[in-house]
C-alpha cells in the first residue's frame, strides 16, 4: 500500500462523457498533484495543491478540472475529451512546500474514444 | 524545453553485472534529486535520492552519483538483478521549488 489511493484503475470514455478520478493520501502530507504520463515523454506535472489551494497550473486545457476539498482528496474531473488525452494520470502527494520526493499512487489509465 | 533529460530509453544488463543509468539536467538551481523505479500498471515509487551537497549517496545495492560541474548523475545498480527490470525515471528540483521535474525514463531489463 503507497498511501495515496487513485480510483478508477482503469477507465474508457467517450469524448462527450463527463467522468472524474479521484485520490486519495493517508500520509498527512500537505500538497497534492496531478501528473500525466503519456508515452516517450516526461511526467508532465498538470496541477498543485497546498494546504488545499491551488499553487499550479501549468496551462492545462479548461476540459481539465481539478478539485481539492481537503488535503488528502483530490479530483480530477473531465469532460469533452479528446484521443490525445488518453495517458496514465498520477496522483502524488508531498510533504511540501519544502519538497523532498513525492508518494506516488497507482494511477488511472485514461482512454478517450 | 526539457530540464532533466534521460537520453537512453532503454538498457539491457546480465544478471550479476552492474546497471548504470545516467541523467543530465540544464538547471544549475537544482539542489536535490531522486531516481524513482516503476513497474507496469503502478505508480512510480521512491528508490533514491541526494542532495547537492553530496556526491555520492549510497542504499544497499543503489547508488547515485552526481557531478555538479556537469549537471549529470547516474545511478548504478550492483549486482543488478532480475526483479530490478522497470522503468527508471530521474528528477529534480530546488528544494524550495513547487515541483520536480522528470525526465523520460529509462526501461531496464535485467537478463537472467
Amino acid at each position: 500500500e503507497t498511501g495515496v489511493t487513485q480510483t478508477p484503475r482503469h477507465l474508457v470514455m467517450g469524448m462527450t462523457n463527463k467522468k472524474s478520478l479521484k485520490c486519495e493520501q493517508h500520509l498527512g502530507h500537505n500538497a497534492m498533484y496531478w501528473y500525466k504520463q503519456s508515452a516517450k515523454k516526461p511526467l508532465e506535472l498538470m496541477f498543485v495543491y497546498n494546504f488545499k489551494e491551488q499553487t499550479e497550473n501549468n496551462s492545462v486545457p479548461s476540459r481539465f478540472s481539478p478539485e481539492c476539498p481537503n488535503s488528502s482528496h483530490l479530483f480530477l474531473h473531465l469532460h469533452t475529451l479528446q484521443p490525445e488525452d488518453s495517458a496514465l494520470y498520477l496522483c502524488a502527494s508531498g510533504p511540501g512546500p519544502a519538497n523532498y520526493g513525492y508518494t506516488f499512487g497507482s494511477g488511472t489509465r485514461l482512454t478517450v474514444v | 524545453d526539457q530540464q532533466v533529460k534521460q537520453n537512453s530509453p532503454s538498457l539491457s544488463v546480465q544478471e550479476g553485472r552492474i546497471s548504470i543509468l545516467n541523467c543530465d539536467y540544464t538547471n544549475s538551481m537544482f539542489d536535490y534529486f531522486l531516481w524513482y523505479k516503476k513497474y507496469p500498471a503502478e505508480g512510480p515509487t521512491f528508490l533514491i535520492s541526494i542532495s547537492s551537497i553530496k556526491d555520492k549517496n549510497e542504499d544497499g545495492r543503489f547508488t547515485v552519483f552526481l557531478n555538479k560541474s556537469a549537471k549529470h548523475l547516474s545511478l548504478h545498480i550492483v549486482p543488478s538483478q532480475p526483479g530490478d527490470s522497470a522503468v527508471y525515471f530521474c528528477a529534480a528540483n530546488r528544494v524550495t521549488g513547487n515541483q520536480f521535474y522528470f525526465g523520460t525514463g529509462t526501461s531496464l531489463t535485467v537478463i537472467p
